[in-house]
């Protein structure tokens, strides 16, 4: 079975520095893996998403994560962030196989604030 | 656009109701979903679908049932509703393996 793991619940940053919200995941077979966000009274978004090729993949609204096979994370990162990315992120993964299941983990909240 | 719609965005019901909750999907997915969202817990799957009259459990199916008898609608019903049922329940459904959810906005669920 897979499983995530997020470790930081809530991230406070200041407007324009740098952000990295960590996922780490654990499974026995090939992956996919996915970002979604929620903003607040909202469903789920995808933000990204990790299928096969380039280990780096690349949101329209800035964000990116890597794909690192040896250390199992998916990392999500942004040189510089908004106010407007204030929101609950979701690192989520599949199994390559059989039926589409995510597993997701607990979300991490980004505070941005001025 | 995809468009997941869930029936009701909140809903009060009182211990030992019987509930439920509606989805219905625009875009012919195979597959649809039941989450609930809890803080600190993320999301949990309750039950999915992958075809019309075909259910599967998730992590979490005890105390739920879940009718799919046309592709486009999911319906997620609570027998008897509990008190630790209350929380918020999310629809999804998606295309084959690899292409990404859609959600619905949510029901948030209190049970008194």
């Amino acid at each position: 079975a897979q499983s995530v793991t997020q470790l930081d619940s809530q991230v406070p940053v200041f407007e324009e520095a740098p952000v990295e919200l960590r996922c780490n995941y654990s499974s026995s077979v090939s992956v996919y893996l996915f970002w979604y966000v929620q903003y607040p009274n909202q469903g789920l978004q995808l933000l990204l998403k990790y299928l096969s090729g380039s280990t780096l993949v690349e949101s329209i609204n800035g964000f990116e994560a890597e794909f690192n096979k040896s250390q199992t994370s998916f990392h999500l990162r942004k040189p510089s962030v908004h106010i407007s990315d204030t929101a609950e992120y979701f690192c989520a993964v599949n199994k390559n196989t059989g039926f589409q299941k995510l597993v997701f983990g607990t979300g991490t909240r980004l505070l941005v604030s001025p | 656009d995809v468009k997941v719609t869930q029936s009701s965005r909140y809903l009060v019901k009182r211990t030992g109701e019987k509930v439920f909750l509606e989805c219905v999907q625009d875009m012919d997915h195979e597959n649809m979903f039941w989450y609930r969202q809890d803080p600190g817990l993320g999301l949990r799957l309750i039950y999915f679908s992958y075809d019309v009259k075909m259910k599967e459990k998730g992590d979490i199916p005890e105390g739920y049932s879940v009718s799919r008898e046309k592709k486009e609608r999911f319906s997620l019903i609570l027998e008897s509703a509990s008190t630790n049922q209350t929380s918020m329940y999310l629809c999804a459904s998606s295309g084959p393996q690899g292409t990404p959810l859609h959600f619905g906005n949510g029901t948030r669920l209190t049970v008194t």
